[in-house]
């Protein structure tokens, strides 16, 4: 049984590029929650997928957008990339139907933006 | 507005000793908490939970406490080992909006000392 797997691993970019990250949830969920941790912080919501839409959004600008595909997979996008949006992308998945439903982490991927 | 707070961002415990980590939230809203470990490199793993109805939940030797009128919850773990070195996030989960969202802590980073 698979876990959260989500790619690339790493990546670098330079500032006002674009960049996509994905996420493929454990088997049998069908939530996603993208995160981001800043060093030293503790992960920060950014949004939530559910039925393919966006259920819950945190503080991030429109700059963050999202998708989730019909098999659960989702996409994180953010444009124009700026250096604070350095950081480790988590995604995180769970099942909507559980009510104590806990959420299930990849191991993310860390952005760079020079 | 940090609605989740751990206020020690590093503990050192002697293998053996009992580990104390401590959450302390506003939001009165929150009604389901998590404890989760991360390992550099990782993501977070889940630990151990508990419902705003319960004060006390046990797994192994993993205890989280919940005082709700004071908004605090810990974590004890007993006895230490040299494996629970790691960073350890607290999370609240919040409903005030009619889906749900988790907030996490910075983290507190344990270290074990054999």
């Amino acid at each position: 049984d698979a876990g959260v797997t989500q790619s690339p691993t790493h990546l670098i970019k330079t500032r006002g590029q674009q960049v996509t990250l994905r996420c493929s949830p454990k088997s049998g969920h069908d939530t996603v929650s993208w995160y981001q941790q800043a060093l030293g912080q503790g992960p920060q919501f950014i949004f939530q997928y559910y039925e393919e839409e966006e259920r819950q959004r945190g503080n991030f600008p429109d700059r963050f957008s999202g998708h989730q595909f019909p098999n659960y997979s989702s996409e994180l996008n953010v444009n124009a990339l700026l250096l604070g949006d350095s950081a480790l992308y988590l995604c995180a998945s769970s099942w909507a139907r559980q009510g104590r439903e806990k959420l299930f982490f990849g191991s993310g991927t860390q952005l760079s933006v020079l | 507005d940090q609605q989740v707070k751990q206020n020690s961002p590093s503990l050192s415990v002697q293998e053996g000793r009992i580990s104390i980590l401590n959450c302390d939230y506003t939001n009165s809203m929150f009604d389901y908490f998590l404890w989760y470990k991360k390992y550099p490199a990782e993501g977070p793993t889940f630990l151990i939970s508990i419902s705003s109805i319960k004060d006390k939940n046990e797994d192994g030797r993993f205890t989280v406490f919940l005082n709700k009128s004071a908004k605090h919850l810990s974590l004890h773990i007993v006895p230490s080992q040299p494996g629970d070195s790691a960073v350890y996030f607290c999370a609240a989960r919040d409903i005030t909006s009619g889906t749900y969202k988790y907030i996490f802590g910075t983290g507190t980073r344990l270290k074990v000392l054999a």
